[in-house]
């Protein structure tokens, strides 16, 4: 069965540093989405790509924030400085984006500890 | 403001029982609701999605419910398994344009004891 990838699993930093996160959704999704999750929560979208674009980064901390899918298929968020209120599960998930009841399928995500 | 509150906020049952968890929405326009099976450190994984016309989807022991009226879903588990236990999480779909804009709640946590 097709799966999103995603690294680190897990990842420690001390805080003021840089942190990157990959992703790589199933292959022929267009849309790919970034969710920040802290623990007890629910998943909050951080970034939407359709294809290369973003369609949707308003609750991206744009300061420190940024995320890049240039080819349409794989893709970055990166963290600088990180913060200690960024410790949390980064998700990534990917679906076919076509309009109706289409499945979003995520990957097992990123843990990050900023100290 | 489109949101989607879930109960209970946890919830444990023994082995075997049943349960029903609770979604409620304000979502507009409404698209699709997904429920999502979440285990500790895991990413999300789907277990039914409905549409406006759908008032029941399952899978296995999993029975999903919806009300497009009273904007109400519930998720009932039959006969719960140690394995059930995980956070259940309510994802309402909102159609804007050109593409979908998910709700999601705070979910359920669920601890099936033996």
């Amino acid at each position: 069965e097709a799966e999103v990838a995603q690294s680190p699993r897990y990842k420690i930093t001390e805080k003021s540093q840089a942190v990157a996160f990959w992703c790589d959704p199933i292959s022929g999704h267009a849309t790919l989405y970034w969710y920040r999750q802290i623990l007890g929560q629910g998943p909050e979208l951080l970034v939407q790509f359709q294809d290369e674009s973003v369609v949707d980064d308003s609750q991206l901390p744009k300061d420190r924030f940024s995320a890049e899918r240039l080819k349409g298929v794989d893709s970055t968020l990166k963290i600088q400085p990180a913060e200690l209120g960024d410790s949390a599960m980064y998700l990534c998930a990917s679906s076919t984006g076509d309009p109706g009841a289409n499945v979003l399928t995520f990957g097992a995500g990123s843990r990050l500890t900023v100290l | 403001k489109n949101q989607v509150e879930q109960s209970p906020q946890s919830l444990i049952i023994l082995e075997g029982k049943n349960c029903t968890l609770q979604c409620n929405y304000t979502v507009s326009p409404f698209s699709n609701l997904r429920w999502y099976k979440q285990d500790t450190g895991r990413g999300p994984v789907s277990l039914t999605i409905m549409t406006f016309s759908e008032n029941t989807k399952s899978n296995g022991r999993y029975t999903a419910t919806l009300d497009a009226d009273t904007k109400q879903s519930s998720l009932h588990i039959t006969a719960s398994q140690l394995s059930d236990s995980a956070s259940y999480i309510c994802v309402v779909s909102a159609e804007e344009t050109g593409f979908q804009k998910l709700v999601f709640g705070t979910g359920t946590r669920l601890l099936v004891s033996p």
